[in-house]
């Protein structure tokens, strides 16, 4: 089966770094997203993956591991707004988009 | 100027009900989806239409159904609502050309079966 493992709950400090773990076993890779929900709105998007390495936009980084089917949101300067569920999805060799549970992030002063 | 939008944005009903929900995108978008969240936050894809046409029909009761009567528009209606259906219904839009195929998600439709 397909399946999506990121931790459920993370706690973190204002200012400080948090990397956000997620491992995936799918039929196929077409590629990594990294989503942020906030409580009672939408999903956004934040980044895509789909060679291997980092990509970094601002204060967030992306890291993928094709043969570790592994990656991690990593990020920096952490702020209160930060506060928020961040969802790991993959595209699988259909294109269909599979998505993990989420991981709820609660930042603290 | 929203990109996608739903309507409406609450829902409460009685069990056995007919409902429908609205989604529209003005972002020129050729694929539409629909998603299920319940209450663990699990996404769940329900449907997706490409050019009018389903693509992706996962197993989900066929009092679920699927309207589009255009590129912009993906309505879901539901038949004798159930308990079970209490859940969040978020429209999403991408763009078939290029690599990357970005979701854009609606605000999301709360529905409560009473």
């Amino acid at each position: 089966g397909q399946n999506i493992d990121q931790p459920t709950e993370m706690t973190a400090t204002e200012g400080a770094i948090v990397q956000i773990n997620c491992t995936y076993q799918t039929s196929g890779f077409n590629g990594l997203f990294w989503y942020q929900q906030h409580a009672g709105e939408a999903p956004t998007f934040l980044s895509y993956n789909v060679l291997d390495g980092l990509e970094e936009k601002g204060r967030f980084s992306s890291f993928l591991s094709r043969s570790k089917g592994y990656s991690y949101l990593l990020l920096k300067e952490l702020q209160m707004k930060d506060s928020a569920s961040y969802l790991c999805a993959v595209w699988d060799s259909n294109y269909q988009l599979i998505w993990g549970a989420g991981t709820k992030l609660i930042i603290k002063p | 100027d929203t990109a996608v939008s739903q309507t409406p944005k609450y829902l409460v009903t009685q069990m056995g009900n007919d409902k429908s929900i609205k989604c529209e995108q003005n972002l020129g978008h050729d694929t539409m989806y629909w998603y299920k969240q319940d209450s663990k936050k699990f996404l769940k894809i329900m449907f997706s239409y490409n050019n009018k046409e389903l693509i992706i029909n996962e197993t989900v009761p066929n009092r679920f159904s699927p309207k589009s009567p255009d590129k912009a528009h993906l309505n879901l209606h539901i038949n004798s609502l159930e308990l079970g259906d209490s859940a969040v219904y978020f429209c999403a839009s991408s763009q078939d050309r290029g690599e990357v195929k970005t979701q854009y998600f609606g605000p999301g439709t709360r529905l409560l079966v009473l």
